[in-house]
């Protein structure tokens, strides 16, 4: 079966403009989170969806938004890039809904999208 | 608050043990995680360990939790070139859903 699929894998942007990233997770899988991963940071929780609604979300600006859709794909969006926003980031679903069940909900990542702001 | 901490490098001859050490702060924590990271590469899941438990062996890998002195292990016997990567150990805290703490990662580097 499939993993999860991160689109694009590489882009190169300048400050200031926008970015959109997509994230397909594993068939059957309705969790999907967002992290942020940088040599400085590293890696670090933006935020969790299920079933279309964000459950939780880190300690990021306004500028990073995301989505769930019907199909349970993802997007995250940073706005008004900066320098700082160069990073990669990974996307991971799982199977059962965030805060439910007893079991240890693993989280399957995908390769994740590398990021360059210039 | 929520830290979870790691040395940063490791060097290890092919086939000697490897240890890779982890501590983290949140008494709360349900699950602790061992993720490697190899080049160019997402995360990949090798093991976890409910608090509860004290030990774990799945294979190679062997975690040992101290849930007193909060620290975690991983053990890889034999290790081998493959294992080269950088490992990562995160703790769930109890109410966090999918919100994992991350340490800064292990670079383990098995010479030949």
């Amino acid at each position: 079966k499939a993993g999860v699929t991160q689109t694009p894998r590489y882009l190169i942007k300048t400050r200031g403009q926008q970015v959109t990233l997509s994230c397909s997770p594993i068939s059957g899988h309705r969790s999907v989170s967002w992290y942020q991963q940088t040599p400085g940071q590293g890696l670090q929780f933006l935020f969790e969806y299920f079933s279309e609604t964000q459950r939780n979300k880190g300690n990021f600006p306004g500028r990073f938004s995301g989505r769930q859709f019907s199909n349970s794909r993802s997007e995250m969006n940073v706005s008004t890039l900066e320098l700082g926003d160069s990073a990669l980031y990974l996307c991971a679903s799982s199977l059962v809904p965030p805060g439910q069940g007893t079991g240890a909900n693993v989280l399957t990542f995908g390769a994740g999208s590398r990021l360059t702001v210039l | 608050g929520e830290d979870v901490e790691q040395s940063l490098f490791l060097s290890v001859r092919e086939g000697d043990s490897s240890v890779i050490n982890c501590t983290y702060t949140d008494s709360s924590s349900t699950y602790l995680y061992w993720y490697k990271q190899e080049p160019g590469a997402g995360l990949q899941l090798l093991t976890y360990i409910f608090s509860n438990m004290d030990m774990k062996q799945d294979q190679r890998l062997t975690v040992l939790l101290n849930k007193k002195d909060k620290h975690l292990s991983l053990r890889i016997a034999d290790t081998q070139t493959g294992d080269s990567a950088i490992y990562f150990c995160a703790e769930r805290p109890m109410d966090s859903s999918y919100k994992l703490i991350f340490g800064s990662g292990t670079r383990l580097l098995v010479r030949p």
